[in-house]
């Protein structure tokens, strides 16, 4: 079936550890987000990619970086300068409209 | 910065009554788009808005995109159980990014 994927579903980091999410897709969509989704709250974004080897800053880029080097793979690394990581992270692929993967919890051990 | 507010937070009704949830923008939109999250689940579109007053219909579900292209209202239809969720509006600023309102939170009560 096409889809986004994320994986894995659940994550735990410990102190001063980068930790990698991945998502893949077999949509073919050129465009590529990674939200960051708060208990309550709603979607921010984080970064997105429009197209193999590029991408742009969203609101929230602090501590997080990201990598397209293939259309089919989009994988967001939360690093140690992240603060507070405990959140639900979505990936989205397309314009409009935007498919969601499952999303990927992330825990602080 | 550009940012997509969106009212009320929280919304409870009884089966059968009407719901809105209403979504403003600090600049004009491209296009809005909404979704609809279940709990525990992740966002599934539901329809994009692209014109100027533009008003859509999904059956009990009502769309408006306002003449400013900077608001925009979803309306439910004597709510049903299968309604609950968190519905976001989306808006694309310009290539490619896209900001989420905060979404608004609908319990019905049977």
């Amino acid at each position: 079936d096409g889809g986004i994927t994320q994986s894995p579903k659940y994550l735990f980091r410990k102190e001063g550890q980068n930790v990698t999410l991945s998502c893949e897709q077999n949509l073919n969509h050129d465009a590529m987000y990674w939200y960051r989704q708060d208990p309550g709250q709603g979607l921010r974004l984080i970064y997105y990619s429009q197209i193999v080897n590029d991408f742009q800053k969203g609101d929230i880029a602090e501590g997080y970086s990201v990598s397209r080097e293939k259309k089919e793979s989009f994988p967001l690394t939360v690093t140690s300068a992240q603060k507070n990581p405990t959140a639900f992270y979505l990936c989205a692929g397309g314009g409009v409209p935007q498919h969601f993967g499952d999303g990927t919890r992330l825990s602080i051990l | 910065g550009q940012q997509v507010m969106q009212i009320p937070q929280y919304q409870h009704v009884q089966e059968g009554e009407d719901f809105t949830t209403y979504c403003n923008s600090s600049t004009t939109l491209s296009n809005i788009q909404w979704y609809k999250q279940r709990p525990g689940g992740h966002p599934v579109f539901l329809i994009q808005l692209v014109k100027s007053g533009e008003v859509k219909k999904q059956k009990r579900l009502t769309f408006q995109f306002g003449e400013a292209k900077k608001n925009s209202s979803l309306h439910i239809t004597a709510t049903q159980t299968t309604d609950v969720g968190t519905y976001f509006c989306a808006g694309l600023v310009w290539r490619g990014d896209m900001r989420f309102g905060a979404g608004t939170r609908l319990t019905v009560k049977p």
